[in-house]
């Protein structure tokens, strides 16, 4: 079993839709989570930290469950250039593992 | 603002030869990572260095990988001899505080994209 693991997708949606993506993780000793942004052939960063008690960044929602082991991103009113991968982040006691990504496409 | 830099951005070499990378992380941060990312998948973390010393190598391949910080700034990842399954993006990142939860954001390099033929 991986460490980090997520939706595959793709998924595809209008603009304007609701997407949820949901990533669980198998070290309890995980400290903090991330959500990352990465662009075709780019380099990954940073969208928004996840904090136990939710957090919102605009059209961006994330969840940590630390019971279930899982934490998720939704983002509301999709634009066309939310297309990208998100990739979920987790930083164990030493170190910070990637899930292998959900890649998103809007569609006007 | 400051960016952790990488070179090359491209490299194209052929099986059998020797390659290295280069990393210069943002200055100040401690915790340097090596990642390689096949096209389609997440990264895969290689080696992380805390300052000179190695943390966490426990999958880089070391018949043919190293992994070198030798005054805990700059880093130099080489692969010798190339086999035509390294080509990925080879990442670096760099965060300042390791251990800290809630202040371990990583900042990325731009990539060295390697392609052996």
């Amino acid at each position: 079993r991986k460490e980090v693991e997520q939706d595959p997708g793709p998924f595809n949606v209008p603009e304007g839709a609701t997407v949820a993506f949901n990533c669980t993780y198998s070290n309890s000793a995980s400290q903090s989570f991330f959500w990352y942004r990465q662009d075709c052939r780019k380099e990954p960063k940073l969208l928004m930290s996840v904090y136990s008690s939710g957090n919102e960044d605009g059209r961006f929602t994330a969840q940590l469950n630390r019971a279930s082991q899982y934490i998720s991103l939704l983002i509301r009113d999709s634009k066309l250039s939310d297309s990208a991968t998100y990739l979920c982040v987790v930083n164990g006691p030493n170190d910070m593992r990637f899930g292998a990504g959900t890649r998103l496409t809007v569609k006007p | 603002e400051a960016e952790v830099a990488q070179s090359p951005r491209y490299k194209i070499t052929e099986k059998s030869q020797a390659v290295a990378f280069w990393c210069d992380p943002i200055s100040g941060h401690a915790t340097l990572y090596w990642y390689r990312q096949i096209l389609g998948q997440g990264p895969e973390l290689l080696v992380q260095f805390q300052d000179e010393s190695v943390v966490d190598d426990s999958q880089l391949p070391k018949d043919r990988f190293s992994a070198e910080r030798l005054k805990g700034v700059d880093s130099t990842l080489k692969i010798q001899p190339a086999e035509l399954g390294d080509s990925a993006m080879y990442l670096c990142a760099s965060s300042s505080k390791f251990q800290m939860p809630g202040n371990t954001e990583a900042f990325f390099g731009q990539g060295t994209r390697l392609t052996v033929v």
